[in-house]
């Protein structure tokens, strides 16, 4: 019965590679986001969909590509994996009525 | 630019203590504050402000904000160890993606 739920759960690598993570809602949400939080906690956002559509896209490095298949899913890939990429990334939904955020558990994405 | 700021970073107290964190805020069209509660995985959502001087509670929580001073302050009485974590405001702006400023969070540890 998992609301939000991100695959996979941790994820190691090397510097370079190419890699993808995956999120999926349960909900009936038609917003979704992409959040990266470093060491120091803060909460980033990097995009967001609505509806499919990219309605909030920051200033993240092309490298990062997110992909909306669906209003259920939301999925992030990422090219030429660099150190400072390493974070726990999140991704989050909300209904277009609430400003509630529903958060998945995360991903721990490690470069090495 | 919109800025949340919250203080202190960090907090230490023992069970039983009264807490009071603080969130300020400097936004353009503002349209609620949020309280997240961050264990050691996803943020869960605690309080919603919309409205001046309207207590929000929920057991030993409770929440408040100024839109004329731009703050809100999340009080926790009788802690307790399991209250232990981050505490993350949020402030959401109007607009077309009302998008969520995050501000870097207040640690709280609750020695026993």
């Amino acid at each position: 019965d998992t609301a939000v739920s991100q695959t996979p759960k941790y994820l190691v690598t090397q510097m370079g590679n190419d890699k993808s993570i995956k999120c999926e809602q349960n909900l009936g949400h038609d917003t979704m986001y992409w959040y990266k939080q470093d060491s120091k906690k803060f909460l980033k956002i990097m995009f967001s969909y609505n509806n499919k559509e990219l309605i909030i896209n920051e200033t993240v490095p092309n490298r990062f590509s997110p992909k909306s298949p669906d209003k259920a899913h939301l999925n992030l890939h990422i090219n030429s994996l660099e150190l400072g990429d390493s974070a726990v990334y999140f991704c989050a939904s909300r209904t277009g009525s609430y400003n509630e955020q529903f958060f998945g558990p995360g991903t721990r994405l490690t470069v090495l | 630019e919109d800025k949340v700021v919250q203080s202190p970073l960090s907090l230490v107290v023992h069970e039983g203590d009264t807490v009071t964190l603080n969130c300020s805020y400097e936004v353009t069209n503002f349209r609620s504050l949020l309280w997240y509660k961050q264990e050691k995985k996803a943020p869960t959502f605690l309080f919603m402000l919309t409205s001046s001087g309207i207590e929000k509670k929920s057991g030993r929580l409770s929440s408040i904000l100024d839109k004329k001073e731009l703050f809100s302050i999340l009080n926790i009485t009788a802690t307790q160890t399991g209250d232990s974590a981050v505490y993350l405001c949020a402030v959401e702006v109007a607009g077309n993606n009302r998008k969520l400023i995050w501000g870097l969070g207040t640690s709280l540890a609750v020695n026993p």
